[in-house]
């Protein structure tokens, strides 16, 4: 069964202090994904990974940074959190599409809240 | 670039209820077109999709028909149960430079009664 797992459900942390936000695949996927989602303002893409130690900015990159050193791993960093970057994180993953379009499949999400 | 409009919510329904969810988009190209449902406490999941013009995406009861003429894909469903109650996101597949990545509306919050 297809599996997207992160390792947080709920985190809460201060002004100022580094976060990390791991997302672990088990499906041998290329592709990873990290979204923000925010009421009335449904996912926005905020980095991405064709695949190991490769990374691509999405629409909202900026307090963000990402690291993939392993094909099953994408760690999302806030080096320095701000209340702003309080939100709901959801990691993605995908096969790499040839010919046709495949889907996301989607973590359960890790509620950050930044004091 | 490209962008999708759904239908602001919340939106409230009689257990058995016709439902439609209306879905726009704007594209250069020819995306994919996908719904997604958000169940609560849980990550997103895929319910239906559809790849080119005329197709008809089908899951669980809901449908969708990608429809070119009106750029929209609207999500119907003939008869809702309280266990549909989710968020609902309307998404299309945009290609920049070589890479694919998906576009959200802003989603669509149902609640079905008993």
């Amino acid at each position: 069964d297809v599996k997207v797992t992160q390792s947080s459900r709920y985190l809460v942390k201060r002004t100022g202090e580094k976060v990390f936000l791991e997302c672990v695949q088990d499906m041998d996927h290329e592709n990873m994904f990290w979204y923000r989602q925010d009421p009335g303002l449904g996912l926005r893409l905020i980095y991405f990974s064709y695949d190991v130690k490769m990374k691509e900015k999405g629409d909202i990159p900026e307090g963000y940074s990402v690291s993939r050193e392993k094909k099953e791993r994408f760690s999302l960093i806030l080096e320095s959190a701000s209340t702003n970057q309080t939100s709901m994180y959801l990691c993605a993953s995908r096969h790499r599409p040839g010919a046709t379009v495949s889907e996301q499949y989607f973590g359960p999400g890790t509620r950050l809240t930044v004091t | 670039g490209d962008s999708v409009t759904q239908m602001e919510g919340p939106v409230t329904l009689s257990e058995e209820a016709f439902l439609t969810i209306n879905c726009t988009y704007t594209a250069t190209g020819y995306p994919s077109l996908f719904w997604y449902v958000q169940y609560p406490g849980e990550g997103l999941q895929l319910l239906l999709k559809a790849t080119k013009a005329d197709d008809k995406g089908s899951n669980k009861g809901f449908e969708a028909t990608y429809r070119k003429e009106t750029t929209s894909f609207h999500l119907e469903k003939g008869s809702v149960q309280v266990s549909d109650s989710a968020v609902y996101f309307c998404a299309l597949s945009e290609t920049q430079g070589g890479s694919e990545k998906l576009v959200f509306g802003k989603g669509t919050k149902l609640t079905v009664n008993p």
